[in-house]
């Protein structure tokens, strides 16, 4: 079944550890996104990619990365992760054509870092 | 640019009572997709609706319905003999899909209460 996968669920780490956020999506779309989702619920773009070795930021400024060396790979990186790094971060993905214009979602990582 | 405006914050409905969630947006665009997705709590973010802009026939899933107008830039949801399980949080979407800008452009998102 085609769809878009986000690991881990929960994650709850120490202050100045590296940590990745793995997305992945089966579906073959070109469009990738990471969005931060803060408690309000209001969703931020923080980064996007158009394709493979494509990468741009968001609108919201972020200290992660991200790479896209693989169309299905979207992993997003703390190199030192602090206290208000702690939100939701939600992958999606898209293929926009004629019929399929929407962007699906993982089911998100909720970060806490302590 | 695009912006995407929700004004409630949250609604409450009775159980299978009809709620209407509103959201109205900006663009200079004439071609383009607009999106009510729904995150219930703790769950996946799920399209609800969609309806592109050059369609002048407003879009209907099932007990969900959208009354568009383009002149206006509105898009609100309405929501039909509500259930439980529609509780969650309702996002309202922009999405420009040519000229090589596919950026998804989100409300700030209103909460849903169904009351049995």
């Amino acid at each position: 079944e085609a769809d878009i996968y986000q690991t881990p669920r929960y994650l709850v780490i120490g202050t100045g550890k590296k940590i990745t956020l793995e997305c992945s999506q089966t579906m073959g779309h070109d469009k990738m996104y990471w969005y931060q989702q803060d408690p309000g619920m209001e969703l931020h773009l923080i980064h996007y990619s158009y394709g493979v070795n494509s990468t741009e930021k968001g609108d919201l400024s972020s200290e992660s990365t991200v790479s896209r060396i693989r169309t299905e790979h979207f992993p997003l990186t703390l190199e030192s992760a602090r206290p208000s790094h702690t939100s939701q971060y939600l992958c999606a993905s898209s293929d926009v054509g004629a019929a399929n214009t929407e962007a699906f979602f993982g089911q998100g990582t909720r970060l806490t870092v302590v | 640019a695009q912006t995407v405006t929700q004004s409630q914050p949250e609604m409450s409905v009775q159980e299978a009572e009809t709620v209407t969630l509103s959201c109205t947006y900006d663009t200079s665009e004439s071609d383009y997709y607009l999106f009510w997705y729904k995150q219930p709590p703790s769950r996946q973010m799920i399209l609800v609706i969609r309806q592109e802009a050059y369609k002048q026939q407003n879009a209907t899933e099932n007990r969900f319905s959208v009354n568009f107008q383009k002149a206006a830039k509105s898009f609100s949801l309405k929501i039909s003999d509500s259930q439980l399980g529609d509780a969650a949080m309702y996002f309202c979407a922009y999405h420009h899909g040519t000229s090589g800008t596919y950026k998804y452009i989100f409300g700030t998102g209103t909460r849903l209460k169904v009351l049995a």
